[in-house]
């Protein structure tokens, strides 16, 4: 079965510098999620789209920014990049509704120099 | 008090064992349950989904929820090797939010 794909797997860049992040669900999938998990952290919560709209905020700097595309791929940017934003960026995908639980990628890599 | 509170081990068992691993949460209103697996650099793997009081059961895995104590939990049968990993509770709080445990980290040893 299909499952969430993310790209880059692995990505390093410098403090101060921009990072793209991609993010492909499940087909039929309508809401893509954002979660950032530090070292031997649960995942946060960071942002939602429901149908190409912000469904619902987290502990999203105001560095970041996300949207969801009309064929409900979603990017997460990033800019002015800190040492602290050094970590794992999963992308998550269900079906809208309380009962659809979270299918996850295998998440970017991001390493901030 | 956080809304789940999930005890982070670490956790060692021999192969073979029953593995407990629990859960409880903060708000009588959440109803919908998961329980995911993660190993080292991968994405967190749904295992379970539940969303009523009782058992349900897949393969070596049972899932457990206890409403009336607010709490959760998923037993491994016969623990192998390849059971080694970080076990995350998490709960649908409505609508688009899932809050994660602070996982507990499991090692089954052969």
């Amino acid at each position: 079965a299909a499952g969430v794909i993310q790209s880059p797997r692995h990505l390093i860049k410098e403090k101060r510098e921009t990072a793209t992040l991609k993010c492909y669900p499940i087909p039929r999938h309508d809401t893509v999620y954002w979660y950032q998990q530090g070292p031997g952290q649960d995942p946060q919560f960071l942002i939602s789209f429901y149908e190409k709209m912000q469904s619902d905020k987290g502990s999203i700097p105001d560095r970041f920014s996300a949207q969801q595309f009309s064929d409900y791929h979603s990017e997460l940017n990033m800019s002015s990049l800190e040492l602290g934003d050094s970590a794992l960026y999963f992308c998550a995908s269900s079906l809208a509704g309380d009962n659809s639980p979270l299918h996850f990628g295998n998440g970017t890599r991001l390493t901030v120099t | 008090q956080k809304e789940v509170e999930q005890d982070p081990g670490p956790l060692s068992v021999p192969e073979g064992a029953i593995v407990s691993l629990n859960c409880t949460y903060s708000n009588s209103a959440f109803q919908y349950f998961m329980w995911y697996r993660q190993y080292s650099r991968k994405g967190p793997e749904l295992l379970m989904y539940t969303y009523s009081s009782g058992n349900k059961e897949d393969g070596r895995f049972t899932a457990q929820v206890d409403k009336s104590s607010k709490y959760i939990s998923l037993f491994i049968r016969d623990s192998q090797p390849s059971d080694s990993a970080t076990y995350l509770c998490a709960i649908r709080t409505g609508g688009f939010k899932t809050i994660f445990g602070a996982g507990t980290r499991l090692f089954v040893k052969a």
